[in-house]
């Protein structure tokens, strides 16, 4: 159980256009689900943090009007990178928990590449 | 703040052998959660071992321990009979619990561990 998918697994995309991210929770309803980034060989950074039907919180220093998030329904997320540019390249990870202050499941990350 | 530190970026154990990574944590809280998780070759994180501060016994998943020390905001894991399959990057997670409705996790650097046949 406790199973979360993310579509895609990889992405390349022209600088400029922008590209979404879903994150599912396949066996279980999430009420919270939470968005990383990872840069080669380093930690994972909380960029923003989701409610179902509100809207997201994001971190310091992350841009909301560039970092898009939604979470439309109990068992999906989006991040969609808006005018996305090559410091966008990265490894996006979702996370997913069942209660704001349960354990987080986490999805198995897409790599976003900008050329 | 909260903050999670990890000294040690790369470790190398023997298959069979035993090897201990090293976490300390800063916070003024008392009760939070404290994680080990593995991130394989293949990015997925899994975790490994949670720990909640309110509870003194180390917790054991089968090959996996912590040495949990509150006091020395200390949360270091220890894996015994090494395996090839353990080799991956580890990372320490504190989680923040904001008046019961959320968490957050924060993440230590991370340590590479190699598994040497």
């Amino acid at each position: 159980g406790a199973v979360v998918s993310q579509h895609p697994s990889r992405v390349i995309c022209k600088s400029g256009t922008s590209v979404k991210i879903e994150c599912r929770s396949l066996d279980f309803q999430a009420t919270t689900m939470f968005w990383y980034r990872q840069f080669p060989k380093q930690s994972l950074m909380l960029m923003a943090t989701s409610n179902e039907g509100s809207k997201a919180t994001y971190e310091q220093g992350v841009e909301k009007d560039k970092f898009l998030i939604n979470h439309a329904s109990l068992t999906l997320s989006t991040l969609t990178v808006t005018s996305a540019h090559p410091e966008d390249s990265s490894f996006y990870i979702c996370s997913a928990s069942i209660l704001a202050r349960d354990e987080q499941y986490f999805g198995p990350g897409t790599r976003l590449t900008v050329t | 703040a909260q903050t999670v530190t990890q000294s040690q970026p790369e470790m190398s154990v023997q298959e069979a052998e035993t090897v201990t990574l090293s976490c300390t944590y800063d916070t003024s809280e008392s009760d939070y959660y404290l994680f080990w998780y593995k991130q394989p070759p293949s990015r997925q994180m899994i975790l490994v071992i949670r720990q909640e501060a309110y509870k003194q016994q180390n917790a054991t998943e089968n090959r996996f321990s912590v040495n949990f020390q509150k006091a020395a905001k200390s949360f270091s894991l220890k894996i015994s009979d090494s395996q090839l399959g353990d080799a991956a990057m580890y990372f320490c997670a504190y989680r923040i619990t904001y008046g019961g409705a959320t968490n957050k996790l924060i993440f230590g650097t991370g340590t590479l561990l190699a598994v040497q046949p």
